[in-house]
C-alpha cells in the first residue's frame, strides 16, 4: 500500500523559511516522480512542484517559482519543499502526491498545515 | 497557462439521482483531463484520467467524457459518500492546473 506522510508544517514569519518532508513507502521511490500541491483555506487546489525520479528536473509553478525549492533522498524514500521566503499567500494545506503517470495524482499524503503570520 | 473552468459551482442533487458536472479548457488539452474527489479532512482521491478512464478502485457510476476544450463527469445514482468537492485538472503540459470546483451537495 502506498503511504505518503508529510510533516515540517507550521507557522513560518513573513520572509521566513519552512522545510516540508515527505516520507513515503510502499512503491519503488526512485522510480517515480513526485509533487507537492497545495489547499488554501476555503479555495481550490493548486499544483506548487514537480521532481522526477532522480532529481535532475524540476518543475514550479510561477507562483513559487525562485522561492521553493523540491529535492529529493531516494536513499531516504523521502521528499522535500524548502519554502523560503514566505508570503501570507502561502498559507495552505501542503499535499506530496505520486502520480501515475506525467501529472495525474493517484496517490496523496494527508497533508501538512503551512500558516505564514507574523 | 490553461484556465479550467469548472461549472456549477454548487450543485444540488437527491440521493439516487443523477448528477453532471462540466469542465472547460481556455485551450485543446486533447484527452489529458483527470477528475477527483474531495472530501474535508481527507486526501483527494483519483476518479478518472485519460477524460473517460476511471482510476483503480472507483466505481462504475463515475464516469468522464469529452476531449480538447469540454468535459464532463457524471454520477449515476447518486450515494451519501458522493456528496463532495469535485475538480478536473489538465495535464497536457506545464503547468498543470485545476478548475476551482464543483460542490456536489444534497438536496
Amino acid at each position: 500500500e502506498v503511504q505518503l506522510l508529510e510533516s515540517g508544517g507550521g507557522l513560518g514569519q513573513p520572509g521566513g523559511s519552512l522545510r516540508l518532508s515527505c516520507a513515503a513507502s510502499g512503491f519503488t521511490f526512485s522510480s517515480y516522480a513526485l509533487s507537492w500541491v497545495r489547499q488554501a483555506p476555503g479555495k481550490g487546489l493548486e499544483w506548487v512542484s514537480t521532481i522526477n525520479s532522480i532529481g535532475g528536473s524540476t518543475y514550479y509553478a510561477d507562483s513559487v517559482k525562485g522561492r521553493f525549492t523540491i529535492s529529493r533522498d531516494n536513499s531516504k524514500n523521502t521528499l522535500y519543499l524548502q519554502m523560503d521566503s514566505l508570503r501570507a499567500e502561502d498559507t495552505a494545506l501542503y499535499y506530496c502526491a505520486k502520480p501515475r503517470g506525467a501529472t495525474v495524482f493517484d496517490n496523496w499524503g494527508q497533508g501538512t498545515l503551512v500558516t505564514v503570520s507574523s | 497557462e490553461i484556465v479550467m473552468t469548472q461549472s456549477p459551482a454548487t450543485l444540488s442533487v437527491s440521493p439516487g439521482e443523477r448528477a453532471t458536472l462540466s469542465c472547460r479548457a481556455s485551450q485543446s488539452v486533447s484527452s489529458d483531463l483527470a477528475w477527483y474527489q474531495h472530501k474535508p479532512g481527507q486526501a483527494p482521491r483519483l476518479l478518472i484520467h485519460g477524460a473517460s478512464s476511471r482510476a483503480t478502485g472507483i466505481a462504475a457510476r463515475f464516469s468522464g467524457s469529452g476531449s480538447g476544450t469540454e468535459f464532463t463527469l457524471t454520477i449515476n445514482s447518486l450515494q451519501s459518500e458522493d456528496f463532495a468537492v469535485y475538480y478536473c485538472q489538465h495535464y497536457n503540459y506545464w503547468p498543470p492546473t485545476f478548475g476551482q470546483g464543483t460542490k456536489l451537495e444534497i438536496k
